[in-house]
C-alpha cells in the first residue's frame, strides 16, 4: 500500500542546534513529496516540495529536505532552530501517475525547540 | 492561508443537526479539496473536485456532502448521519484538475464541536 511515515510523534532540539524531521514513503513509480507546518488551531503553510531534479531542495523560513531515493526518505532539515519554528509538522506524497491530485499525509511530528 | 477563505471560525452543532461549512478561493485554481484532522491521525481526505459541478468521494466520505457550483466555491455538509463530527476541518485548493506536481494551499479551518 502506498503510504508516508513520520517515524517521530515529537522531536525535541534546543534553539540554535540544528533539527531533523523525519520522513519515509512507500510508493509506487516516482513520487512528488511535500512538506508543510502547522501552527495552533491554523491551516496549513506549504514549505517546500520535490518533484524532480537536485535532491536538496530549499524552502521558506530557512527549511530545507533532502531526496533519498534508496532509502525512500524526504527528511526535513534547518542548520539553526528557532524557538518560533515550533509547531507541527506534515509530510505529504503525491504519485507521478496520479490524475486526482490527491495528497497522502504522515501523522505529523510536533517540533518544540527550547531556549 | 492567503487567497482561501473558510468560514464560521468556530462551530457548533447539536446532534440530529445539519451544518454547512463555507469555503472560499479567489486564486481561480480548478480543484478544491476537503480534509478532515484528528488528533494524531494526520489529515484524511473528505471530498474532492478537480472542476466545477463534479465532485468525487474521498476516504471518509460517509456522512458528508459538497457541492460545486462555482468554481471558487466548493461548501461541505455535515449530515446528522455523521456519527463522530467533531474535528477540525480544512479546505485546500490547487491550480490545475489532476495536476500531479502541484501545491496544496490550505484555508485557516473550521473547528466542529457537538454538543
Amino acid at each position: 500500500a502506498q503510504s508516508v511515515a513520520q517515524p517521530e510523534d515529537q522531536v525535541n532540539v534546543a534553539e540554535g542546534n540544528p533539527l531533523t524531521v523525519k520522513c519515509t514513503y512507500s510508493v509506487s513509480g516516482n513520487p512528488y513529496l511535500f512538506w508543510y507546518v502547522q501552527y495552533p488551531n491554523r491551516g496549513l503553510q506549504f514549505l517546500l516540495k520535490y518533484i524532480t531534479g537536485d535532491n536538496l531542495v530549499k524552502g521558506s523560513y530557512g527549511f530545507e529536505a533532502e531526496f533519498n531515493k534508496s532509502q525512500t526518505s524526504f527528511h526535513l532539515k534547518k542548520p539553526s532552530a528557532l524557538v518560533s519554528d515550533s509547531a507541527l509538522y506534515f509530510c505529504a506524497v503525491r504519485f507521478g501517475s496520479s490524475n486526482t491530485g490527491k495528497l497522502i499525509f504522515g501523522q505529523g511530528t510536533t517540533l518544540q525547540v527550547k531556549p | 492561508d492567503g487567497g482561501i477563505t473558510q468560514s464560521p471560525k468556530y462551530l457548533f452543532r447539536k446532534e440530529g443537526q445539519n451544518v454547512t461549512l463555507s469555503c472560499e478561493q479567489n486564486l481561480n485554481h480548478d480543484a478544491m479539496y476537503w480534509y478532515r484532522q484528528d488528533p494524531g491521525q494526520g489529515l484524511r481526505l473528505i471530498y474532492y473536485s478537480q472542476i466545477v459541478n463534479d465532485f468525487q468521494k474521498g476516504d471518509i466520505a460517509e456522512g458528508y456532502s459538497v457541492s460545486r457550483e462555482k468554481k471558487e466555491s466548493f461548501p461541505l455538509t455535515v449530515t446528522s448521519a455523521q456519527k463522530n463530527p467533531t474535528a477540525f476541518y480544512l479546505c485546500a485548493s490547487s491550480l490545475r484538475s489532476g495536476g500531479s506536481t502541484d501545491t496544496q494551499y490550505f484555508g485557516p479551518g473550521t473547528r466542529l464541536t457537538v454538543l
